[in-house]
């Protein structure tokens, strides 16, 4: 199994809808949590941190869920330039630790 | 702007050839980084950790020999990849977190695209 655990997709969401996609994890020693998002043939970039009490950022919702070991992303009014692949990285300890990525969740918002 | 440089961003060469890639931390000191690699529609692997004075620490599976780390600074960790072959073509992109600053993310280099002939 394993670490870090993503539905691939593609998700293809019309432009403006809201879309929402989780990831899970095996290790509960994991301590930090965050969303990336990778355009094709580029660099990783953050997108977000993700707390326990969730947090929110723009359009952008992460939520965190210890018990159930998941986390989940939800874009709202979803944009054109949202199209992307979203990967969910777990770290066992500060965020300077060693990151686990997940295979990513593809994203595609259609006009 | 970017805290992370990696260069060169694109190489192609033939089988055999060792190929150096250099990670650097532009405005701040990075004892540790990260070398990952991505092969197509996969997920990031990691496959060291570059430690600033002293030895890589490898991931299971990784050839030390062949994945060549030098942290011989505080901003600069190169990774070689000798005797090169077409299977280790692939995405390789390093990392660093920012000395003394828990919990912040960690940067990204561009990453490189390594094609071997």
């Amino acid at each position: 199994r394993k670490e870090v655990e993503q539905d691939p997709g593609p998700f293809n969401v019309p432009e403006g809808a809201t879309v929402a996609f989780n990831c899970t994890y095996s290790n509960s020693a994991s301590q930090s949590f965050f969303w990336y998002r990778q355009d094709c043939r580029k660099e990783p970039k953050l997108l977000m941190s993700v707390y326990s009490s969730g947090n929110e950022d723009g359009r952008f919702t992460a939520q965190l869920n210890r018990a159930s070991q998941y986390i989940s992303l939800l874009i709202r009014d979803s944009k054109l330039s949202d199209s992307a692949t979203y990967l969910c990285v777990v770290s066992r300890g500060a965020a300077g630790n060693k990151l686990t990525f997940g295979g990513g969740t593809r994203v595609l918002v259609k006009p | 702007g970017a805290v992370v440089s990696q260069h060169p961003s694109r190489v192609i060469c033939k089988s055999g050839t060792s190929v150096k890639i250099e990670c650097r931390s532009l405005d701040f000191q990075a004892t540790t980084m990260f070398w990952y690699r991505q092969f197509p529609k996969q997920s990031l692997m990691l496959m060291a950790t570059s430690n600033e004075g002293s030895k890589a620490t490898y991931e299971q599976g990784v050839e030390k020999d062949k994945f060549l780390i030098n942290h011989a600074s505080l901003t600069l960790s190169t990774l070689t990849v000798t005797s090169a072959h077409p299977e280790d073509s692939s995405f390789y992109i390093c990392s660093a977190p920012p000395q003394g600053l828990k919990n912040q993310p960690q940067h990204f280099g561009d990453g490189t695209r390594l094609s071997i002939l």
